[in-house]
């Protein structure tokens, strides 16, 4: 168990849909990142959220937009769903403190999403 | 960061050492070697990482040669529950900014 939180373990929505996938970090850390694993893209970098603020930004799609809270957690929303957004969704935490070579990620279940 | 590259699989026996090469030619002095693995469609887990001395914990040891050009990945038992993807990731120390950036890893099959 990593001590990360994701809500729901599976999502099942048809094309045009908006789904909000949920990350509970683990206690302490600040860092937030979201990862999307596709059969064809593999494990993709989408979004990173430290202490509530955007620091890096990678494929994330302009449909799909994140946020983290003051309680830290943090929510990915899918809007306009086509076929090709099924996938695994993960979400990481991480400390934060960005000292050089101590960053580990601890990633959660994930959520599996599957639109028809 | 620098490129990293794996072969797509390896086969080991079960109770023998696994050891898992990965390739980065290209890697910087300030650039860590970092390797996860992710069990069927778990979540990715952290390893192990080093920058230029061998480390060991107690899942596995990572060895780094002399020129850093390369690193072995040794799990020195393998049982079952190690079969997984295994990744090798170079990165740096960027402020704000520490995504992982996953290739296609190797696919380690433990066989009884």
């Amino acid at each position: 168990d990593s001590g990360v939180t994701q809500t729901p373990k599976h999502l099942i929505t048809a094309t045009g849909q908006r789904v909000t996938l949920r990350c509970s970090p683990r206690s302490g850390d600040l860092s937030v990142y979201w990862y999307q694993q596709s059969l064809d893209q593999g494990l993709q970098f989408l979004i990173q959220y430290y202490n509530g603020e955007e620091r890096a930004k990678g494929n994330i799609l302009e449909r799909f937009s994140a946020q983290q809270f003051p309680d830290l957690h943090s929510e990915l929303n899918l809007s306009s769903l086509e076929l090709g957004d099924s996938a695994l969704y993960f979400c990481a935490s991480s400390a934060g403190v960005f000292r050089i070579g101590t960053e580990k990620q601890f990633f959660g279940p994930g959520t599996r999403l599957t639109v028809l | 960061d620098a490129k990293t590259t794996q072969p797509p699989s390896m086969d080991c026996a079960e109770g023998r050492a696994a050891n898992l090469p990965c390739n980065h030619s290209t890697i910087s002095g300030n650039e860590y070697v970092y390797w996860y693995r992710q069990i069927h469609s778990q979540g990715p887990q952290y390893i192990i990482h080093g920058l230029k001395n061998n480390e060991t914990n107690e899942m596995a040891s990572l060895i780094i040669t002399e020129d850093r050009k390369s690193s072995t990945l040794i799990l020195p038992h393998a049982t079952l529950r190690d079969t997984a993807v295994y990744y090798c990731i170079v990165r740096g120390e960027i402020q704000g900014a520490q995504k992982l950036v996953f290739g296609q890893g190797t696919r380690l099959t433990i066989n009884p």
